[in-house]
C-alpha cells in the first residue's frame, strides 16, 4: 500500500534562517506531488506541483522552492525565512488523473 | 478568480441537527473532479468523496450525503443528525483534467458541533 511520509512534524525557525522540509511517498511510481501551505483558520494555498523528477511548478511567487531530485521525493526549501511562512505545510500526492489526492500529516512551522 | 468558494466560514449546531456545508466551483473543463476532505483537529486531511463531472448522482454514505449541481455549478455536503465527532473543518477541492491535475481548494468551512 501507499504511504506519504513528511518530516519534521514540528519547527521553529528563527528569521533569516534556511528551510528544508522533505516528503516520500512508498508504493506508487511516478506520482504527481504538491506543496501546500495552510496559514493559521485560513484554506488551502498550493505553492508547488510536480509531475515528474526534476518538473516543478510554482502557483505563487514567493520565497520558497521546491525540488524533486528523485521520483518520490519532493522538499520545500527556502534560503531565508520570513515571519509570513509560517504556517501548516503540507505535502500530497496523487496517482492517475482520477485518483484522490493523499496528505501527508503535515509540518506546523513557526518563524519567530 | 477563485475556482472553489466555501462561503461559510464557521458554522455551529447543536449535537443532532443536519447541516449543509456549501461548495461553489468554477472551471471551463467539461472534465474534472470534485472533492471533500475533512480536517480534524489532528490537521492531517481525511478524504470524504470525489465526484467526476460525468456524475450527476447524488450519494448518501450513512450520515453524509452529497448533491452535485452542474447547472449551478454546487457541490453541497450535508450532514444529518450531526455529532460532537464532526466537528472539524471541511474543504471542497476541484481538479481539472486539462490543468496538470492540480487541486484546488475552497478556504475551508470550519464546524462545531456542541453536546
Amino acid at each position: 500500500s501507499q504511504t506519504i511520509h513528511q518530516w519534521p512534524a514540528t519547527l521553529v525557525q528563527p528569521v533569516g534562517s534556511p528551510l528544508s522540509l522533505e516528503c516520500t511517498v512508498e508504493g506508487t511510481s511516478n506520482p504527481n506531488l504538491y506543496w501546500y501551505r495552510q496559514a493559521a483558520g485560513r484554506g488551502l494555498q498550493l505553492l508547488f506541483y510536480s509531475v515528474g523528477i526534476g518538473q516543478i511548478s510554482s502557483e505563487v511567487p514567493q520565497n520558497l522552492s521546491a525540488s524533486r531530485p528523485q521520483d518520490r521525493q519532493f522538499i520545500l526549501s527556502s534560503k531565508k525565512l520570513l515571519l509570513s511562512d509560517s504556517g501548516f505545510y503540507l505535502c500530497a500526492w496523487s496517482g492517475r488523473v482520477d485518483e484522490k489526492l493523499f496528505f501527508g500529516s503535515g509540518t506546523q512551522l513557526s518563524v519567530l | 478568480a477563485q475556482k472553489v468558494t466555501q462561503a461559510q466560514t464557521e458554522i455551529s449546531v447543536v449535537e443532532k441537527e443536519d447541516v449543509t456545508l456549501d461548495c461553489v466551483y468554477e472551471t471551463r473543463d467539461t472534465t474534472y473532479y470534485l472533492f471533500w476532505y475533512k480536517q480534524p483537529p489532528s490537521g492531517e486531511l481525511v478524504f470524504l468523496i470525489r465526484r467526476n463531472s460525468f456524475d450527476e448522482q447524488n450519494e448518501i454514505s450513512g450520515r453524509y450525503s452529497w448533491n452535485f449541481q452542474k447547472s449551478t455549478s454546487s457541490f453541497n455536503f450535508t450532514i444529518t443528525a450531526s455529532q460532537v465527532v464532526d466537528s472539524a473543518v471541511y474543504f471542497c477541492a476541484l481538479s481539472e483534467v486539462n490543468n496538470f491535475n492540480k487541486f484546488y481548494f475552497g478556504s475551508g468551512t470550519k464546524l462545531n458541533v456542541k453536546p
